[in-house]
């Protein structure tokens, strides 16, 4: 159990276009996950915590207007990365905590998704 | 930055030998937990070590935590082909349930 899915898997687009990421915990609820941001060859740099039903807190120097972020259901949470630029090209990577998890210790994360913006 | 530093940034031995990674970082904190990360994959989660515990073992895993020197390090004994992949460590400092990615450590096992 534990999945948490991410689609699309890799995306190709235009520099000016918007581009949609969803993150899904496929069999579990999970009221926070978290969107992170992986450039080649570093680590992971939290951008949000998404909490669903409330907006999103965003990290220091994220902007809220590109990097739009809706949790909509306890096992949905979009990333829309808004008029993408050729700099915006990473690997966006979604964790999922279990409403269940009463510690608060555990987070799923999905495969990530690889934006090329051209 | 409070993002937490691993070294070596990268580690390269023969399989068979034990592959030790080490983490510090910066605050304060709950929990660190060890993941590994497969060239562009998502992340596994490895193992947790709360603030209170001092070393923990998985299978051929061992992790050990030093609160006072605010450092944690990884063993992977018997080290695999399969083991080859980039390894983070991730604090938890409690409350704001965020983790904390440390700048990770690109192992090779060779063959």
């Amino acid at each position: 159990g534990a999945v948490v899915s991410q689609h699309p898997s890799r995306v190709i687009c235009k520099s000016g276009t918007s581009v949609k990421i969803e993150c899904r915990s496929l069999d579990f609820q999970a009221t926070t996950m978290f969107w992170y941001r992986q450039f080649p060859k570093q680590s992971l740099m939290l951008m949000a915590t998404s909490n669903e039903g409330s907006k999103a807190t965003y990290e220091q120097g994220v902007e809220k207007d590109k990097f739009l972020i809706n949790h909509a259901s306890l096992t949905l949470s979009t990333l829309t990365v808004t008029s993408a630029h050729p700099e915006d090209s990473s690997f966006y990577i979604c964790s999922a905590r279990p409403i269940r998890d009463s510690t608060k210790e555990t987070q799923y994360f999905g495969p990530g998704t690889r934006l090329l913006v051209l | 930055s409070q993002q937490g530093e691993e070294d070596p940034q990268a580690l390269s031995i023969q399989e068979g030998e034990n592959a030790t990674m080490n983490c510090s970082y910066k605050t304060s904190i709950n929990n660190l937990q060890w993941y590994r990360q497969n060239s562009g994959r998502g992340l596994v989660h490895l193992i947790l070590i709360r603030s209170n515990e001092r070393e923990k073992h998985s299978g051929r895993l061992r992790v050990t935590l030093d609160t006072s020197k605010k450092s944690s390090s990884l063993l992977i004994t018997a080290s695999r082909a399969a083991d080859t992949a980039s390894y983070f460590c991730a604090t938890d400092a409690g409350g704001n349930e965020k983790l904390t990615f440390g700048t990770g450590t690109r192992l090779t096992i060779i063959p």
